[in-house]
């Protein structure tokens, strides 16, 4: 059974730059059967994609955070990680990995199947 | 961007009853990529359906999927206590996938 966690710095300040990982168990991540993910939700809100990632290093950013996101995969360490920087009170949520499948037609986006537990990053001064 | 409206808001229901939720998308979702998700409170979101129809391993069978274009329904036959939760449509059909806000099903 493919299991997710993430782990994370904690408390933020904003101009900050967010690292997260993604620890993978139960599978590898460089299978090829999965893209590997991030997505977050805000306290008391809906969520947004943030990006996937390919085990080849291929990645796909959401356009209103591509400036700010880095995503990368170690396959040696069976993990992903995400790097969000300059950091504002608007990136604070609840963080999440989860797996990625990409539909099969071009442009498409992804679902999410396997979702990590979710990791909390306040951000304040 | 694909913009999702999710009706109603909250919706007030018994264990029982059918529920049906609407998802509609500012414009045609390519392909029927719509996914439905489960968030229970306080857990991590589940995946429920994909590309409109298909239920994810391991979802009963009292939840289905249906819609094309750019109208979506989710619905749950007979609510389990289990199956009170918000739930979020998604679009994937573009390269920038986006989730409407969300409808609660709560306990009347």
């Amino acid at each position: 059974q493919l299991q997710l966690q993430e782990s994370g710095p904690g408390l933020m300040k904003p101009s900050e730059t967010l690292s997260l990982t993604c620890n993978v168990s139960g599978g590898s991540i460089n299978s090829g059967r999965h893209h590997w993910g991030w997505i977050r939700q805000p306290p008391g809100k809906g969520l947004e994609w943030i990006g996937s990632i390919y085990y080849s290093g291929t990645t796909f950013y959401n356009p209103s955070l591509k400036s700010r996101v880095t995503i990368s995969v170690d396959t040696a360490e069976n993990q992903f990680s995400l790097k969000l920087s300059a950091v504002t009170a608007a990136d604070m949520a609840v963080y999440y990995c989860a797996t990625s499948i990409r539909g099969f037609t071009p442009g498409a986006g992804f679902y999410f199947d396997n979702w990590g537990q979710g990791t909390l990053v306040p951000v304040s001064s | 961007e694909i913009v999702l409206t999710q009706s109603p808001g909250t919706l007030s229901l018994s264990p029982g009853e059918r529920a049906t939720l609407s998802c509609r998308a500012s414009q045609r979702v390519p392909t029927s990529y719509v996914a439905w998700y489960q968030q229970r409170p306080g857990q991590t979101p589940r995946l429920l359906i994909y590309g409109a129809s298909s239920r994810a391993n391991g979802i009963p069978d009292r939840f289905s999927g249906s819609g094309s274009g750019t109208d979506f329904t989710l619905s749950i036959s007979r609510l389990e206590p289990e199956d009170f939760a918000v739930y979020y449509c998604h679009q994937y059909g573009t390269s920038a996938g986006t989730f409407g806000p969300g409808t609660k099903v709560e306990i009347k």
